[in-house]
Order: C-alpha cells, then structure tokens, then sequence
C-alpha cells in the first residue's frame, strides 16, 4: 500500500494569517495519462470528510480561492493564504491512483 | 444533487457482526461505486471496500478481506456494509462515500453522515 506521510500534524494559525501542509506519498502519484491524483479532504469537527482538492491543484466546487494544492511526483502541499475561522478542522491528503486509497494522518487545523 | 443518508449508531457484542446501510439519492445509482471508510476515535481515515452497483462486484482492502461484506440493492439505491467476528478494535465511524465509476482514479463525494458502531461486552 502507499504510504501517506503529512506535516505538521497540528497546526495553530492567528486568522487572516496563512497556513502549508506537507504531504508525501511514498510511490509517485503521477498516472500514464499525465495526471497526479492527490486529493485534499478537510474534516471540520463533528462533520464528514469534505473534498478541496483534486489532482493536486484543482478547486472542488464551492472551495473558496484561498485554499490553493501544489506539488508533483511524492511531494505536496495544500495552502491556506489568509485563514479564517470556519477553516478549522482536520486536514487530509489521499491517493487515489492505486487500490487501496490511503490517507495521511492527518493534520489538525486551529484558530489560536 | 447525490446525497448519501446511513442508517443509525449500533451497538454490538464481541463476535457478532453489524450491517450498516447507505441509502442514495440524486443522481444515478448505477452510475458510481460506493465506498465504505471508516475512522476510529481519534484516528485517521482507512478504506475497507467498494462496491460498483452496476457491475454487482465488490473490492476490499486487504486488512478485511473474509470479514467485510459490501452488497448493494440497485431497487432501493442502497448500499450495504456487513463486518462480523466484530471485536473492541472494530468500534469506530463507519462512512459510505460515492466514487466515480470508470474513472482512472479514486476519490469520494459526497460522503455520508456516519455511523457509529461501538462494540463492547
């Protein structure tokens, strides 16, 4: 199975500031058809798992433009450029590319 | 719109099994798979399973190959998850999640509102 590795797990950011999460994937995520299917979840508390990103940097409809997904091959990271409150939560990122999908471990989100 | 609406908390005893159920509405049933994952208290996220409706043929993670069953009734837009030989480690949040069917890759939404099943003696 791939190994899905984030960083930092926890995270306290001051609002209207920005935030990084790191991924690593441990086989490349890059398919024949050119495509990199890496996907980012945010998990608010107390809710299911919502879609912000696929394929690395495309915004899933509805996902405000602060929220922005880049990287290539093994290495990712989601951004949030200025954050805001609703923004807490848990932060996943997951392969899709090879069964089983796997998940990282998540990355906790909070306002300080 | 797909919505995806399970069935309520359960709770279980060491050994039995529980079937949890994911009702779909919105869109066409037969036109995606559904996935189960589920998340233990205070854990990540882990895959167990799919089932695309249309072709009647599941997929299971390794880790519960011979004690998941994934089924689906395309009559009702239901998906079902069965786990036996339940045991303490089992207890967690149970989610269906809808993926694309025929696409090159995996990913899910929406997602259903979870199930909690606690097993305990």
């Amino acid at each position: 199975d791939i190994v899905m590795t984030q960083t930092p797990l926890s995270l306290s950011v001051t609002p209207g500031q920005p935030a990084s999460i790191s991924c690593k994937s441990s086989q490349s995520l890059l398919h024949s058809d050119g495509k990199t299917y890496l996907y980012w979840y945010l998990q608010k508390p107390g809710q299911s798992p919502q879609l912000l990103i696929y394929e690395v940097s495309s915004r899933f409809s509805g996902v405000p433009d602060r929220f922005s997904g880049s990287g290539s091959g093994t290495d990712f990271t989601l951004k949030i450029s200025r954050v805001e409150a609703e923004d807490v939560g848990v932060y996943y990122c997951m392969q899709g590319i090879h069964l089983p999908p796997t998940f990282g471990q998540g990355t906790k989100v909070e306002i300080k | 719109q797909v919505q995806l609406v399970q069935s309520g908390a359960e709770v279980k005893k060491p050994g039995s099994s529980v079937k949890v159920s994911c009702k779909a509405s919105g869109g066409t049933f037969s036109s995606y798979a559904i996935s189960w994952v589920r998340q233990a208290p205070g854990q990540g996220l882990e895959w167990m399973g799919r089932i695309i409706p249309i072709l009647g043929i599941a997929n299971y993670a390794q880790k519960f190959q011979g004690r998941v069953t994934i089924t689906a009734d395309k009559s009702t837009s239901t998906a079902y998850m069965e786990l036996s030989s339940l045991r303490s480690e089992d207890t967690a949040v149970y989610y269906c999640a809808r993926e694309p069917v025929g696409a090159v890759a995996v990913w899910f939404d929406p997602w259903g509102q979870g199930t909690l099943v606690t097993v305990s003696s």
